[in-house]
């Protein structure tokens, strides 16, 4: 039943090293959202994609990136983790109508990102 | 920008009793949309209950009940016959409501507040 998945549930990587977070969705939804949030804080948004258009949040660091090869997949990269990007990372979807009205966010479960 | 304030970092109720959530938010327009989310520890984040800034009429999903007042800009949620599965951090979320004619940058995304912690007690 699981309608966004997110993989892995914990992800341990070194300073510096690239890590990459999955995002997959059986929803079919067009608007894909990665959301940080760290430990008593609210989720911050990084950025979405509607479709293929890209949208980027203007205070995410260029350290964060983000592919989307399909309707189902959605990455976040991240090039050179620091201390302060552990965090949850959040994965969301919601359909964008052609109305132009968009649904409720359905989100995974997360992936706890830790930095050593 | 529209901002979300919720102003109880951490609540307690007891089973079977009453609890209401604070939330106030600061906009400046008027098609919006309001909506509780519920994220229990490890688990991931579902909706509990929404509402439109047009409608008049609070939003009701079974024990889950809204007290929107829209001059006052306040939004509480409130949950009758608490159960211990209610346990759980709760975020106040905001979006831009009304049609879009072009969608970009963070218009229709999700503006969080800083969330309560739930504690039921048995």
């Amino acid at each position: 039943d699981a309608m966004v998945i997110q993989n892995p549930r914990y992800q341990v990587t070194q300073f510096g090293k690239p890590v990459t977070l999955s995002c997959s969705q059986t929803l079919n939804h067009n608007v894909m959202y990665w959301y940080q949030q760290k430990s008593s804080q609210a989720p911050k948004l990084l950025f979405h994609y509607y479709d293929k258009d890209f949208n980027n949040e203007a205070d995410t660091p260029d350290n964060f990136q983000s592919r989307r090869p399909n309707t189902s997949f959605c990455f976040l990269d991240i090039r050179s983790p620091g201390l302060g990007d552990a965090a949850m990372y959040l994965c969301a979807t919601s359909r964008l109508t052609p109305r132009g009205e968009n649904t409720e966010a359905f989100f995974g479960q997360g992936t706890r990102l830790t930095v050593v | 920008a529209q901002t979300v304030t919720q102003s109880q970092p951490e609540m307690s109720v007891q089973e079977a009793e009453t609890v209401t959530l604070s939330c106030t938010y600061d906009t400046s327009e008027s098609d919006y949309y309001l909506f509780w989310y519920k994220q229990p520890p490890s688990r991931q984040m579902i909706l509990v209950i929404r509402q439109e800034a047009y409608k008049q009429q609070n939003a009701t999903e079974n024990r889950f009940s809204v007290n929107f007042q829209k001059a006052a800009k306040s939004f509480s949620l409130k949950i009758s016959d608490s159960q211990l599965g209610d346990a759980a951090m709760y975020f106040c979320a905001y979006r831009s409501g009304g049609r879009l004619r072009y969608y970009g940058g963070s218009q229709g995304n999700l503006i969080f507040g800083k969330g309560t912690k739930l504690s039921v007690k048995p």
